[in-house]
């Protein structure tokens, strides 16, 4: 079955101890990208990657890391995480080209307290 | 910079009646615009989108959706509502000459009344 794969589902952690979300796509997807999604402001892009080793910043990235050493594997790691990261984040995936849509993993709803 | 707009934070409809999710969006090139749909403690599916060609895209449980150039809009609409529609609505787009960035409205809920 075509997914994207998130773990873990849910987290609460305390401030500045590092954490990573991992994100997993088996469908051979060039393109993957984090969001946030929080209440009244949609899903706001945090990073993205266009292929292996090559990522770029999207809206949100401040406090937030991303690599890509593997097509099909890009974590979201937090190197000091602080409560205003507390939000829920979903990982997504696509083909190469603008009209294609994305996939989305089911979501980490993180709580840093 | 490129935006989108969904106008209303909650629609409720009743069961059967006609319902139509509000989008608009703003570009620069020529946009390719997206709906998903997010149900509870789920992640986003995807609906429909438009490329090119006929401003009327039909999509997955009967949703549809319509394209105006000239008022740069993106309407969702489905004849006939029900319960099972109830879910939180995504309009997105991209445009040619973006880094490829999808870009997502604040979201709709639609509340269908039985």
């Amino acid at each position: 079955e075509a997914q994207v794969t998130q773990n873990p589902r849910y987290l609460i952690t305390v401030t500045g101890k590092k954490l990573t979300v991992t994100c997993s796509q088996n469908m051979n997807h060039e393109y993957m990208s984090w969001y946030r999604q929080d209440p009244g402001l949609g899903l706001r892009q945090i990073y993205y990657s266009m292929n292996v080793e090559v990522t770029d910043k999207g809206d949100v990235p401040e406090g937030y890391k991303v690599s890509r050493k593997e097509k099909r594997n890009f974590p979201l790691i937090l190197e000091s995480p602080s409560p205003n990261q507390t939000s829920l984040y979903f990982c997504a995936s696509s083909m190469e080209g603008l009209n294609t849509e994305a996939f989305f993993g089911q979501g980490t709803r993180l709580t840093v307290v | 910079a490129q935006s989108v707009a969904q106008p209303e934070d909650q629609v409720n409809v009743a069961e059967g009646n006609p319902l139509t999710v509000k989008c608009t969006y703003s570009v620069s090139g020529n946009p390719y615009l997206f709906w998903y749909v997010q149900y509870p403690n789920r992640g986003l599916q995807f609906l429909l989108k438009y490329i090119t060609g006929d401003n009327l895209v039909k999509g997955s449980y009967g949703f549809e959706a319509e394209f105006n150039k000239s008022q740069t809009s993106f309407h969702l609409k489905k004849p006939s509502a029900l319960v099972s529609d109830s879910a939180l609505y995504f309009c997105a787009v991209r445009a040619s000459g973006s880094a490829r960035q999808l870009t997502f409205g604040s979201g709709t809920q639609l509340t269908v009344l039985p």
